[in-house]
């Protein structure tokens, strides 16, 4: 059984178009997380969920919204895709000062 | 707000050789400290961690990593490398009472020669 699964693996699509990046745990902790990973391999992180209350979010444009259906969820929806958007997408979740468990990530291309 | 610096973005060792990855972090307290590994096309995954207590760790896949307060230093080391270990590292520290705020290092990209 995987952790942290993130759906799809892979997303190709053009500037302006709307999409969503999905992501469910079965570990029962208590927060998850996207970040984004850039070409050269920099992590910054880009949201937080705890218990369905976001509480981080790192001056990602608003084009961006996470959206948690419950606590083992949390997805990333993009509106208006840029060029700039394509990157490598993690989700982690962690339970207190444990570290984290990442997904496989899911590899956005905005053409 | 807690900061890790990576100074070395590529590293190149021969198999066998022994390994060391450089990490200094900026924090006003004891942090908690990890690091991760990613291979090519994967996720990150937990090497090993540092809360606090014996300031050498012991992880996965034969690493280990001391803690210099002195220094501000989390290196990571092993003690003979495999051609399996090539991959990206990183460095994280987390607040010691928020660990909902970790931030990671830019990456170390390790290669293994024959």
């Amino acid at each position: 059984d995987t952790a942290v699964s993130q759906t799809p693996k892979y997303l190709v699509t053009q500037m302006g178009n709307d999409k969503s990046i999905k992501c469910e745990q079965n570990l029962g902790h208590d927060t998850m997380y996207w970040y984004k990973q850039d070409s050269k391999k920099f992590l910054k992180i880009m949201f937080s969920y705890n218990n369905k209350e976001l509480i981080i979010n790192e001056t990602v444009p608003n084009r961006f919204s996470p959206k948690s259906p419950d606590k083992a969820h949390l997805n990333l929806h993009i509106n208006s895709l840029e060029l700039g958007d394509s990157a490598v997408y993690f989700c982690a979740s962690s339970q207190d000062r444990f570290g984290y468990t990442f997904g496989s990530g899911t590899r956005l291309t905005v053409v | 707000a807690q900061s890790v610096t990576q100074p070395d973005i590529h590293i190149t060792v021969s198999e066998g050789a022994s390994l060391e990855l450089r990490c200094n972090y900026s924090y006003g307290a004891t942090p908690y400290l990890f690091w991760y590994v990613q291979s090519p096309g994967q996720g990150l995954q937990l090497l090993l961690k540092y809360f606090s207590g014996d300031t050498l760790v012991q992880g996965i896949k034969g690493f280990e990593a001391e803690f210099k307060r002195s220094q501000s230093s989390f290196n990571l080391r092993k003690p003979s490398v495999h051609w399996s270990d090539a991959a990206e590292y990183f460095c994280a520290v987390g607040e010691r009472y928020n660990n909902n705020d970790m931030r990671f290092g830019a990456g170390t990209r390790l290669t293994v020669k024959p």
